[in-house]
């Protein structure tokens, strides 16, 4: 099946900086991309997703890019905000199914 | 437009009781995923459902764990005699239907076996 996995595990950036989570998979045959923001105690929220038949997508501070060839994906947050501090998991779909990474936890500190 | 719907927020079982989770998805959404998450874990996938029917439930143990999607009321993951390394948060995700992909979850049951 499906294999996703994140780096770094853990992430501190000064607020006003950029952060960049970087994901691969295994299945060449995935082709939805979907990044999570989870709080504590809270469920994962999705924040934004790419099909594969896109390279980059962005939504105000935040954007995702794809490199199908290398089987990649990365989150980049852009300004950060005290706001931002949480756990992001990247995901995969193939076979009907997301396939998870275990979660980045990102700290911006004030 | 209320998001998906999961109860309890929390259950405290003793070893060997049965546990039932319940999910109520998103108004239209009739597809329904179920996954664990262990601390400081990802999510692992457990089981997919429409409704009145199991598509795939290959990440489901085969004894003590069920899942259902009735024509009517909620989805239900129940867990019979319960083991403490069932102790874990479990969510509820709900899809609008198979050609549109994204996943929308809820905010989890965090079961605690004693």
């Amino acid at each position: 099946g499906e294999n996703v996995e994140q780096h770094p595990s853990t992430l501190s950036v000064q607020e006003g900086d950029s952060a960049v989570i970087k994901c691969t998979y295994s299945d060449s045959a995935s082709n939805y991309f979907p990044w999570y923001k989870q709080e504590l105690g809270k469920g994962p929220q999705l924040i934004i997703d790419i099909r594969s038949n896109v390279g980059e997508k962005k939504d105000q501070r935040i954007a995702v890019t794809l490199n199908k060839t290398a089987k990649h994906f990365s989150l980049h947050i852009t300004e950060t905000q005290p706001e931002d501090s949480a756990v992001y998991f990247c995901a995969a779909r193939s076979n009907n199914r997301l396939a998870f990474g275990k979660g980045n936890q990102v700290v911006v500190i004030p | 437009n209320a998001g998906v719907m999961q109860n309890p927020r929390h259950l405290v079982r003793r070893r060997g009781q049965e546990a039932r989770l319940r999910c109520s998805p998103m108004k239209g959404h009739s597809h329904v995923y179920w996954y664990r998450q262990l601390p400081e874990e990802g999510l692992k996938f457990m089981v997919y459902l429409q409704k009145e029917n199991i598509i795939d439930e290959s990440g489901m143990p085969k004894e003590r764990f069920s899942a259902e999607f009735p024509k009517e009321g909620p989805s239900i993951l129940r867990i019979q005699q319960v083991v403490r390394g069932d102790s874990a948060a479990y969510f509820c995700a709900s899809q609008q239907g198979s050609g549109n992909e994204k996943l929308f979850f809820g905010s989890g049951t965090q079961l605690s076996v004693l």
